[in-house]
Formats: structure tokens, C-alpha cells, sequence
């Protein structure tokens, strides 16, 4: 069965530059909810959203932004990357707009020297 | 808002023993429970969930979980652990609503030794 795309898996950037995150839904998923895991750490809710507009949102910095487009993939855009960013951003999407299983991506390995 | 408790950081397990990770958590009405997880460098995989109804809950891999609402728990339980288990479980909640997030608990560290 088709999964949740990311891409790409691993990321470098220098501090200060900008990161562009892509997430490709189930087939036939609507909805795309972002997730930032920090080292030892878990998951935290960044921002979601359902049939391409924002649903939800949680502890994402201003630097951030995100944006789920007409075939329903989403991007997360990063912009003055600090250090502390540095992280495993997870894309998980999920089907119809009431409670339904989130399926995660592998997750897009982003370091930030 | 909702929050999750797992109590236990890391759990050392014999290969064949039993396991039991707690997992609580608050939330004003029964939430969506969910158990994750996570290999080293992997994604998260969902092993099982509980929506409503049977509060027994079987899962992928042998693993089953226990919703007690008294207790405000939902357990994960395997009767004899393979050492390929060894991994980073996540219990998650949320709201009994439309799309909404998940909030994770920290996480327990699960080691199997032979």
C-alpha cells in the first residue's frame, strides 16, 4: 500500500539559510498535519491542514510556514534556520474530516550547522 | 488540553518475558488513544488505537492494549517480547473531534535482552 512521502530525508543548511520541506499524502488523504521531534524528544504539533486550508496550529515559529496545495501534497518553508532547528520533521496525513488514523512519512532529517 | 504520561523512560525486557508500558493520560471525555513506534532513525508506525467501544484493542506485531477509563490508562501489553521489538514506543491522545493533532507522551526506551 502507497505511504506517506517525504522529501527530501536528509537536509543540511548553514544557519540563517532557508529549508524547504515537501510531504505527499496517502492517495485520497486530505488532510496533512506537520510534526517537529527534536533529539531524545517526542513529537510536537506544528500545523495541519484539511482539504487545503489550515486546520490547526501549534508550537511553530513565525520563521515557519506551511501550505497544502490543490493535489493535496503540503510544503513547510524555513526561513533565518537557527540551530535549534535542527530536528526530525514528520509529515502524517489522514482521510475525511473527522477523527481518522494519521500514517506518518519517514521524516526529513534536517541539520542545521 | 490533553496530555499524556508515560511513567516509564526505559524498560529492560528478557526475550520471552511479558511486557506491560503504562501510558496515561487527561483529557476531559474519552479521547482517541493511539500507540506508536519508532525504530532508531525511522518513522513512527502505529501499532494500534482505541476510538470507542471494546476496550480490548489488538494490534500489529502481537501487541494489544487496555483502555480503563477509571484509571484514566491505555496500556500496551505483549505476552512474549522478540528481541526485533527493542524500539522507542509513543502512546498519543486527541480530542474526540474532527483532524486534530496528536499529543505525544515522551516516549519509553524498550531494551531486550537475550
Amino acid at each position: 500500500a502507497a505511504g506517506v512521502i517525504q522529501s527530501p530525508r536528509h537536509l543540511i543548511k548553514e544557519k540563517r539559510e532557508t529549508a524547504t520541506l515537501k510531504c505527499y499524502p496517502i492517495p485520497r488523504h486530505d488532510t496533512v498535519y506537520w510534526y517537529q521531534q527534536g533529539p531524545g524528544q517526542d513529537p510536537q504539533f506544528l500545523i495541519s491542514f484539511y482539504e487545503k486550508m489550515q486546520s490547526d496550529k501549534g508550537s511553530i515559529p513565525d520563521r515557519f510556514s506551511a501550505q497544502q496545495f490543490s493535489d493535496y501534497h503540503s510544503e513547510l518553508n524555513m526561513s533565518s534556520l537557527e540551530l535549534g532547528d535542527s530536528a526530525l520533521y514528520f509529515c502524517a496525513s489522514s482521510s475525511g474530516q473527522y477523527q481518522e488514523t494519521q500514517y506518518f512519512g519517514p521524516g526529513t532529517r534536517l541539520l542545521v550547522l | 488540553a490533553q496530555s499524556v504520561t508515560q511513567p516509564d523512560i526505559h524498560i529492560t525486557v528478557s526475550e520471552g518475558a511479558s511486557l506491560e508500558l503504562r501510558c496515561n493520560y487527561s483529557y476531559g471525555a474519552t479521547p482517541y488513544l493511539f500507540w506508536y513506534v519508532q525504530s532508531p532513525g525511522q518513522g513512527l508506525q502505529l501499532l494500534l488505537k482505541y476510538f470507542s467501544g471494546d476496550t480490548l484493542v489488538q494490534g500489529i506485531k502481537g501487541f494489544e492494549a487496555e483502555f480503563k477509563r477509571s484509571q484514566s490508562s491505555f496500556n500496551l501489553r505483549k505476552p512474549s517480547v522478540h528481541w526485533s521489538d527493542a524500539a522507542e514506543y509513543f502512546c498519543a491522545v486527541a480530542r474526540n473531534f474532527g483532524n486534530e493533532k496528536l499529543t505525544f507522551g515522551t516516549g519509553t526506551r524498550l531494551t531486550i535482552i537475550p
